[in-house]
């Protein structure tokens, strides 16, 4: 069964700690991708990375950074959490062609 | 660049009607189309895609053709079950680039 893993499901934390999210893939997928989902704004894209530290901004990508050291994993960086940053985040991998993409289940991410 | 246009919600269903959800897009190349639902608190989940014109797409019932000449991707279902409500998301990938793009998401409510 393919899986895309994401560290927590919940998080809670506090306005100016560095927050990691991690994600993991066991589809030997080269492009991943970093997602935020917000009531009425739909799904935008913060960060993808189409090969081992690789890295292209999407649509928002200020306040966030990221890592891909290995293929399997893509890392969302907060470097200080801001109450802005409270949101749904959400991991995806895709093959190279295009042909397959699948989602992780989601951090709900609350900052206080 | 490339862009995805979906029926806006809410679409409000009794038990065991037909459900239609349009979708359109706009992209270079061939694209693959995919369908995504999410329940309430969940990541996205793949529902079914098609990498090709023509190809129809299935799933739990569920179902989209790949339409080139008209650009679109509409998902249907012959009787839809309480179970079914969730957001649906149409998406693309591979058209201008390798990135997913995303429509906004339709909120299915089905009642009993």
């Amino acid at each position: 069964d393919v899986k895309v893993t994401q560290s927590s499901r919940y998080l809670v934390k506090r306005t100016g700690e560095k927050v990691f999210l991690e994600c993991v893939q066991d589809m030997d997928h080269e492009n991943m991708f970093w997602y935020r989902q917000d009531p009425g704004l739909g799904l935008r894209l913060i960060y993808f990375s189409y090969d081992v530290k690789m890295k292209e901004k999407g649509d928002i990508p200020e306040g966030y950074s990221v890592s891909r050291e290995k293929k399997e994993r893509f890392s969302l960086i907060l470097e200080s959490a801001s109450t802005n940053q409270t949101s749904m985040y959400l991991c995806a991998s895709m093959d190279r062609g295009g042909r397959e993409a699948f989602f992780g289940q989601g951090t709900r991410l609350t900052v206080v | 660049g490339d862009s995805v246009t979906q029926m806006e919600g809410p679409v409000t269903l009794s038990e065991e009607a037909f459900l239609t959800i349009n979708c359109t897009y706009t992209a270079t190349g061939y694209p693959s189309l995919f369908w995504y639902v999410q329940y309430p608190g969940e990541g996205l989940q793949l529902l079914l895609k098609a990498t090709k014109a023509d190809d129809k797409g299935s799933n739990k019932g569920f179902e989209a053709t790949y339409r080139k000449e008209t650009t679109s991707f509409h998902l249907e279902k012959g009787s839809v079950q309480v179970s079914d409500s969730a957001v649906y998301f149409c998406a693309l990938s591979g058209g201008s680039n390798y990135k997913l793009t995303f429509g906004k998401g339709t909120l299915l409510t089905v009642n009993p």
